[in-house]
């Protein structure tokens, strides 16, 4: 079974410049989350999908930060305009519904504000 | 809110020492708990859960049980070995949750051989 996969894996920009990643889930899991991971800090959830509906967006600067998951299958996270203290590795999980199922996650992206 | 907090590391260890990783959570009724394993390179991995008082999770030697009246989750393993060298997080889900993993900062583990 395929995992959850994410590009890019790196992303260096200069403040103030947009950036968007992409995640695809699971096949079949309904459920898809964004977290952020700062350096030395453990992943905290930006934005929780069930199939195309948003569950919980309470922690994501929507000033600057939106995402989509179109059709209820692959999603996109954008940050516009970056900030230096955006700086982090974006993780993306899928779990076949919310809850206490398990969520399995994709390897990041790593992205440098300068 | 609700919020989990683990022992600062890096903890170091010679290889077949026991070790302990410290848990402790804040939460409103019953959360369920989870230790997460992320290997050099590598995504997250679910390593173990529990989702009720006095239930123990093990997977790969590792244990840990949730223990209502400390308000804890410590991760035990009797004998660790170089290939369990990572950064071990701590997790909830709260009761009545959507979902949503609250991490701790994480435990970064060297095991030396």
């Amino acid at each position: 079974e395929a995992g959850v996969a994410q590009s890019p894996r790196y992303k260096i920009i200069e403040k103030r410049q947009s950036v968007a990643f992409w995640c695809n889930p699971i096949s079949g899991h309904a459920t898809l989350y964004w977290y952020q991971q700062i350096l030395g800090q453990g992943p905290k959830l930006l934005i929780q999908f069930q199939n195309n509906g948003v569950v919980d967006d309470s922690q994501l600067p929507k000033d600057r930060f939106s995402a989509e998951r179109l059709k209820g299958v692959d999603s996109t996270l954008k940050i516009q305009p970056a900030k230096l203290e955006d700086s982090a590795v974006y993780l993306c999980a899928s779990s076949f519904r919310g809850s206490y199922n398990e969520q399995f996650f994709g390897p990041g992206t790593r992205l440098t504000v300068l | 809110g609700d919020s989990v907090t683990q022992m600062e590391g890096p903890v170091t260890l010679s290889e077949e020492a026991f070790l302990t990783i410290n848990c402790t959570y804040t939460a409103t009724g019953y959360p369920s708990l989870f230790w997460y394993v992320q290997y050099p390179g590598e995504g997250l991995q679910l390593l173990l859960k529990a989702t009720k008082a006095d239930d123990k999770g093990s997977n790969k030697g590792f244990e840990a049980t949730y223990r209502k009246e400390t308000t804890s989750f410590h991760l035990e393993k009797g004998s660790v070995q170089v290939s369990d060298s990572a950064v071990y997080f701590c997790a909830l889900i709260g009761s009545g949750n959507t979902g949503k993993l609250i991490f701790g900062q994480g435990t970064t583990l060297q095991v030396k051989p």
